[in-house]
């Protein structure tokens, strides 16, 4: 079974510009979040989806970010315009059910560089 | 303050020898507890959750402590393929169950 995809896995852009980022979570798995990493910090969430609708959107840092999942399947994270403290390391990850101690499936990361 | 703070490390350690990572929490009403484990590069993996019993996996042996909010994890027989960082994740548990904090997490290089 596939696990939790992202792409690209590495992204380098000027300030200023846009990138969108994808996730493909598990088939089946209605719970999929976005979590980023800086350099130097812990990893921190952004924001959550189940199904196609936003249940928890309290991490993204501002309104240049923008996530969708249409249809309920792969979701997108568009960064625009980017800024240099972008940079990281941003984590998508999904899990089927609700419960506390559900174990979320991480995708390997999409590291974006903004210069 | 952090919401949860680790020890960064690193920790050096020769293979055979047994090392422990603590962990501390500051939201009381954290209702889940995990402990991560993240190679070089690499996406977090889920390596056990912990309970307030305590619980072991392997060589593996994780604690919690809630009076003190407080988390343990003692590896044994520490192998050279247990090099890698350590997150210490808590989950609140109410409403979103999959928002997970994150600790900067423990560096662990185990050295033949």
């Amino acid at each position: 079974e596939a696990g939790v995809t992202q792409f690209p896995s590495h992204s380098v852009i000027e300030k200023g510009q846009t990138v969108t980022l994808r996730c493909d979570p598990i088939s089946g798995h209605d719970n999929l979040y976005w979590y980023r990493r800086v350099m130097g910090k812990e990893i921190k969430f952004l924001l959550h989806f189940v199904k196609e609708s936003k249940q928890d959107e309290s991490g993204m840092p501002n309104n240049r970010f923008l996530a969708e999942r249409t249809g309920g399947t792969y979701s997108t994270l568009k960064v625009q315009p980017a800024e240099l403290e972008d940079s990281g390391v941003y984590f998508c990850a999904s899990s089927q059910g609700i419960w506390a101690n559900e174990k979320l499936f991480f995708g390997s990361g999409t590291q974006l560089s903004v210069l | 303050r952090k919401e949860v703070e680790q020890d960064p490390g690193p920790f050096n350690v020769p293979e055979g020898a047994t090392v422990a990572f603590n962990c501390t929490y500051s939201n009381s009403a954290s209702q889940s507890f995990f402990w991560y484990r993240q190679d070089c590069r690499k996406e977090p993996k889920l390596l056990m959750s912990v309970y307030s019993s305590g619980n072991e996996d392997g060589r593996f042996t994780a604690q919690l402590n809630r009076a003190s909010q407080y988390i343990s994890l003692l590896i044994r027989d520490s192998k050279l393929s247990d090099s890698a960082t350590y997150l210490c994740v808590v989950n609140y548990g109410s409403g979103n169950t999959g928002k997970l904090i994150f600790g900067q997490g423990t560096t662990l290089q185990v050295k033949p």
